[in-house]
């Protein structure tokens, strides 16, 4: 059972390149969730998803778009790089709840982003 | 806006016992989570308060009161493993999950 797998784990682009991280997900889960994390600023998030096919902004979404077409997968796109957007990337995902049933979210390993 | 205000930094001695706050202030509460995360790695989950009171995991407790919008993660008979950071989450109405900015536990010898 993989859980969450992100890829790349590492990768290193020139400002003004593309590029799109992966993130899947084997465990049937409705809700999954882009996060950035810089020192000191815990883990902002960028987009999530509560569904195949939807897709919504979180707190720090500019710069980038992200597309959930099966479920198991969410995408996170970088379309034109910039330095600022050095970070590690974390993907998420969770069952969906109604109320206040607890949704444990299962982390993914990260993506080691460096733009130059 | 929404905010989980966190200490930045705690230290303390091993064997001892140590509190972690978190305030939030969200648009909808679902429940209050608390996550940790060791150097290099990925957050991993700890406790889930949903109503008022103290959640009880091994070494580990949080508790959360709504009306003061406020909990904490307790950890008992601390270890040189415990040193990581731990962040608390809030679930809102539009199903984000949010999260503070971390506290970083060092514990020491």
């Amino acid at each position: 059972n993989a859980g969450v797998t992100q890829t790349p784990k590492f990768r290193v682009l020139k400002t003004g390149q593309s590029m799109t991280l992966l993130c899947a997900q084997d465990m049937n889960h409705e809700y999954m969730y882009w996060y950035r994390q810089d020192p000191g600023m815990g883990l902002r998030l960028i987009h999530y998803s509560v569904g195949e096919g939807t897709t919504a902004k979180g707190e720090v979404p500019d710069g980038y778009n992200v597309s959930r077409l099966k479920k198991q997968n969410f995408l996170l796109g970088l379309e034109s790089a910039a330095p600022s957007q050095t970070s590690v990337y974390f993907c998420a995902s969770t069952y969906p709840t109604t109320g206040d049933l607890n949704t444990e979210a299962f982390f993914g390993q990260g993506t080691r982003l460096t733009v130059v | 806006g929404q905010s989980l205000e966190q200490p930045s930094e705690v230290t303390a001695v091993e064997g001892a016992i140590v509190q972690i706050n978190c305030t939030y202030q969200t648009s909808g509460f679902y429940g209050l989570s608390w996550y940790q995360q060791h150097d290099g790695g990925a957050p991993t989950f700890l406790s889930y308060n949903a109503l008022d009171g103290l959640e009880e995991t091994g070494r580990f407790s949080s508790f959360l009161s709504r009306s003061d919008s406020y909990g904490y993660l307790l950890l008992q008979e601390l270890q040189m493993k415990d040193s990581a950071s731990y962040f608390c989450a809030v679930r809102d109405s539009s199903y984000k999950l949010i999260f503070g900015s971390g506290t970083r536990l060092l514990v020491r010898p």
